[in-house]
């Protein structure tokens, strides 16, 4: 089955810097990678998604790469703000497939 | 609000017990997925369902069970509760049976066993 991998664990950023996480797949047939974002005790909360017939989408201060060859994808924030402190998680998954694959979740915390 | 309605939000009950968890899909999903999240840990994927089959399994223990009804709504079922079944129990749902579309969460249960 699919493996996801996410880095780093935790990151910790000034405001205003930018922020990257990392993912990995490992089943080519995984076509579709969303990004959720958890604050503490509430439900995880999509943020943003890319398909994988496109190489990056960005959405104000939120972009996501995807690079297909590598099998890795990547969720960039500029000028971090503090509540954009939470934990994130990236996903793979399929058309044929039955369930989702997210990563073990990166821990952000904006430095005010 | 994601439309995902999970109740009861808070459970706390004592070791060897059994426990409901319900779960109602955004209006028109389908699939029904759960997880299991424990403290600081990330999500693990139990079982979806979907039109009230079941399609996949994740770590799912054989003292726990799922179904999902004719109207869609999901129920989770966990038995001889441990101390180590503590913990926030999620549903999510998505419009049809294929898992290249938009997942969204319900807030959870927070399941505590004593």
């Amino acid at each position: 089955g699919e493996n996801v991998e996410q880095h780093p664990s935790t990151l910790s950023v000034q405001e205003g810097d930018s922020a990257v996480i990392k993912c990995t797949y490992s089943d080519s047939a995984s076509n579709y990678f969303p990004w959720y974002k958890q604050e503490l005790g509430k439900r995880p909360q999509l943020i943003i998604d890319i398909r994988s017939n496109v190489g990056e989408k960005k959405d104000q201060r939120i972009a996501v790469t995807l690079n297909k060859t590598a099998k890795h994808f990547s969720l960039h924030i500029t000028e971090t703000q503090p509540e954009d402190s939470a934990v994130y998680f990236c996903a793979a998954s399929s058309y044929t497939g039955n369930q989702f694959y997210f990563g073990t979740g990166t821990s952000l915390t904006v430095i005010p | 609000d994601s439309g995902v309605t999970q109740t009861p939000k808070h459970l706390i009950t004592a070791t060897g017990q059994r426990v409901t968890l319900r779960c109602s899909p955004r209006s028109g999903d389908l699939s029904v997925y759960w997880y299991q999240q424990s403290l600081d840990q990330g999500l693990q994927f139990l079982i979806h369902y979907y039109n009230g089959e079941e399609r996949a399994k994740g770590n799912i223990l054989e003292r726990f069970s799922a179904q999902q009804f004719p109207d869609l709504h999901s129920e989770l079922n966990l038995s001889s509760l441990e101390l180590g079944d503590s913990a926030l129990y999620f549903c999510a749902s998505s419009p049809r049976q294929a898992t290249n579309e938009k997942l969204f969460f319900g807030s959870g249960t927070q399941l505590s066993v004593l």
